[in-house]
């Protein structure tokens, strides 16, 4: 079984700063990738970055980058410079390849607020 | 050009109604999800269809019945609404699953209220 924490309930960021938002996960899968989606007020989900547990860069999309360490079963996502857009709930997820990333689990999310 | 969608975005019924929400894809996937999303935010997987052949049935009560005539399509009906049945549901879809990198990409949403 694929299990994600997320212990933070919320974080309060100003604009323009860089925000980190931890994962942590627990699973007996050697193969597996790791996801972030950011859901708006609006309600929808976003997508926003992917890790593979064998990629040994971590990786980075704009502005987002995933801090992976695989020892500690981490995936904390960056946010650098901050906008008041990004005020969000963010989620983390799992899923393993055996599955073919079929099966996410998510965690219960982060609500991060961006202030002027 | 939406490339997940759902109608309807907003449902407000009484208990004991059977009621039916769309889900449409046209980015070429394979595989399509159902998701219900708690009022505390909890995201959590119902069903998974490749090709039109359920491939993932969380423990779901069997009022839920999920219905594929397409690769494109997966429509979520719900026999005898109860008042929990209160959520969001998310469909998603991800290209064929046993390759690398399948992203899942989610429509709207469709809240709904049981009343």
């Amino acid at each position: 079984a694929q299990k994600i924490t997320q212990t933070q309930p919320g974080m309060f960021v100003q604009e323009k700063e860089a925000v980190t938002l931890d994962c942590t996960y627990d699973t007996s899968d050697q193969s597996y990738g790791l996801f972030w989606y950011k859901q708006p007020s609006s309600g929808e989900m976003i997508f926003l970055i992917y890790q593979g547990s064998y990629d040994e860069q971590n990786a980075t999309e704009g502005r987002y980058s995933l801090n992976f360490q695989k020892a500690r079963k981490s995936a904390n996502l960056v946010i650098s410079a901050s906008q008041l857009g990004d005020s969000a709930m963010y989620f983390c997820a799992m899923a393993p390849f055996r599955s073919g990333y079929s099966t996410l689990t998510f965690g219960k999310g982060t609500m991060l607020l961006v202030s002027p | 050009d939406t490339a997940v969608s759902q109608t309807p975005k907003y449902l407000v019924t009484q208990m004991g109604n059977d009621k039916s929400i769309k889900c449409e894809q046209n980015l070429g996937h394979d595989t399509m999800y159902w998701y219900k999303q708690d009022s505390k935010k909890f995201l959590k997987i119902m069903f998974s269809y490749n090709n039109k052949e359920l491939i993932i049935n969380e423990t779901v009560p069997n009022r839920f019945s999920p219905k594929s005539p397409d690769k494109a399509h997966l429509n979520l009906h719900i026999n005898s609404l109860e008042l929990g049945d209160s959520a969001v549901y998310f469909c998603a879809s991800s290209r064929l699953a046993g390759g690398t990198e399948e992203t899942q990409y989610f429509g709207p949403g469709t809240r709904l209220l049981v009343l």
